[in-house]
């Protein structure tokens, strides 16, 4: 069964450093979006992906953030200079045609800022 | 911002009991509403979405209904086994964004 991949499961970093999450989403998927909880918080909503552009993003999601597909098959989020308030989970999820397909969710980045 | 809120934060149900829970969110400018199943240690497992008023879907012994002029969807569970016990997420979604609630945690004790 196609899933959506995730890498790395975990990621370390300084306070200030550049992270980018990479993601697998589902092969003819059309749609794509990054997700984050932290811990204890309700999953927010980052950022929709379609046509390799934007679609739609949250407050959230500033000039420290951007998305990317380079290569047909990845789905990257870089955040340019982590903040301890960046530490998360973050998830990407994928969906077929319309944002009213089923999503379909990788397992996560755990992301820690020291 | 537009708020989804869940009811109950948690339940916990016999083995064999029925149960269910709500999703509550603004009514205006309704496009879809999600469920998912969130086990522990898992990604959001797809449950339903739900796009019309008076829906309701069924996957197994899981069942969902949707009101979109009041803004509420239940989600029912027939006959609770302890392999229900997870997070049960809803999320409003209008275009291509998305708000979720904080989830309804089930616990079903053998």
């Amino acid at each position: 069964e196609p899933e959506v991949t995730q890498t790395p499961s975990h990621q370390v970093t300084q306070m200030g450093q550049e992270v980018i999450l990479r993601c697998v989403p589902i092969s003819n998927h059309l749609y794509f979006y990054w997700y984050r909880q932290i811990l204890g918080q309700k999953v927010e909503f980052l950022v929709s992906f379609y046509n390799n552009e934007i679609s739609e993003k949250s407050e959230i999601f500033d000039d420290q953030f951007s998305v990317e597909r380079p290569d047909g098959s990845n789905f990257t989020l870089k955040i340019r200079s982590t903040k301890l308030e960046d530490s998360a989970m973050y998830f990407c999820a994928s969906s077929g045609l319309s944002s009213r397909n089923e999503q379909f969710f990788g397992p996560g980045t755990r992301l820690t800022v020291l | 911002i537009l708020n989804v809120e869940q009811s109950p934060q948690s339940l916990h149900v016999q083995e064999g009991d029925s149960t269910n829970f709500t999703c509550s969110f603004p009514s205006s400018n309704f496009y879809a509403l999600h469920w998912y199943r969130w086990e522990t240690a898992k990604s959001p497992e797809a449950l339903f979405v739900m796009t019309l008023n008076g829906d309701e879907k069924k996957k197994g012994r899981i069942s969902a209904t949707l009101n979109t002029k009041e803004g509420y969807s239940y989600l029912y569970i027939k006959g609770s086994q302890p392999e229900d016990s997870a997070t049960y997420l809803c999320a409003r979604n209008t275009g291509n964004q998305f708000y979720f609630g904080t989830g309804t945690s089930l616990t079903v004790i053998p």
